[in-house]
């Protein structure tokens, strides 16, 4: 069963630090998700692709973080500086193309990455 | 924007029993409820869900209920494993148009605790 992979799984960063969180979608998923899920709380929209363009960056705190899908298929989410609220599981999603139909509906998660800034 | 509550935060049961996760969400445009499954160290992942023109949708030992008046959804898990132990998120899809369309906005999630 094709999956949505992300990596690294874990990071481990200084405050004032680069980082840099990679997403492979399942292959013909057009949209793409990147979300953050603080420890006890449901996942928060950062960024949403349509292809390689972005149709709802609203969230993203554009002075630190930044996120690209350059060939419109997997992607990359950066934060420098990175900051100790930072903190959290950093999860891509991915949902099938199309539009009209049920399916289209739902969006599949990867195992998420674990940023811990100290 | 949509904003979607969860109840209860933690829910603690005996195997076999039945657990019950209720949402509530404001905005009336949104169409697409999915529950969400995850376990320890990993992504979510969906376990049901339900369209706005559908008022139950039953899958097994899962169900999910829709109120459109009230603006509530409800899981029920029948028959309760300790293998359902996770934490479950709801959440609603936006169809409000501009760049909240298709957008998922998630309850603050219920950890459900099945003892053997």
């Amino acid at each position: 069963e094709a999956e949505v992979a992300q990596s690294p799984r874990y990071k481990i960063t200084e405050k004032s630090q680069a980082v840099a969180f990679w997403c492979d979608p399942i292959s013909g998923h057009a949209t793409l998700y990147w979300y953050r899920q603080i420890l006890g709380q449901g996942p928060e929209l950062l960024v949403q692709f349509q292809d390689e363009s972005v149709v709802d960056d609203s969230q993203l705190p554009k002075d630190r973080f930044s996120a690209e899908r350059l060939k419109g298929v997997d992607s990359t989410l950066k934060i420098q500086p990175a900051e100790l609220g930072d903190s959290a599981m950093y999860l891509c999603a991915t949902r099938p193309t199309g539009w009209g139909r049920w399916y289209f509906n739902e969006q599949f998660f990867g195992p998420g990455t674990r940023l811990t800034v100290l | 924007g949509e904003n979607v509550e969860q109840h209860p935060s933690t829910l603690s049961v005996q195997e076999g029993d039945s657990a019950v996760i209720k949402c509530t969400y404001s905005d009336s445009a949104s169409n697409y409820f999915p529950w969400y499954k995850q376990e320890l160290g990993k992504g979510p992942q969906l376990i049901i869900d339900i369209r706005s023109n559908v008022g139950e949708k039953k899958d097994q030992r899962i169900a999910v209920t829709l109120n459109k008046t009230a603006k509530h959804f409800s899981l029920h898990i029948t028959e309760t494993q300790p293998e359902d132990s996770a934490v479950y998120f709801c959440a609603g899809k936006s169809n409000a148009g501009g760049t909240s369309y298709g957008k998922l906005t998630f309850g603050q999630g219920t950890i459900l605790t099945v003892h053997p």
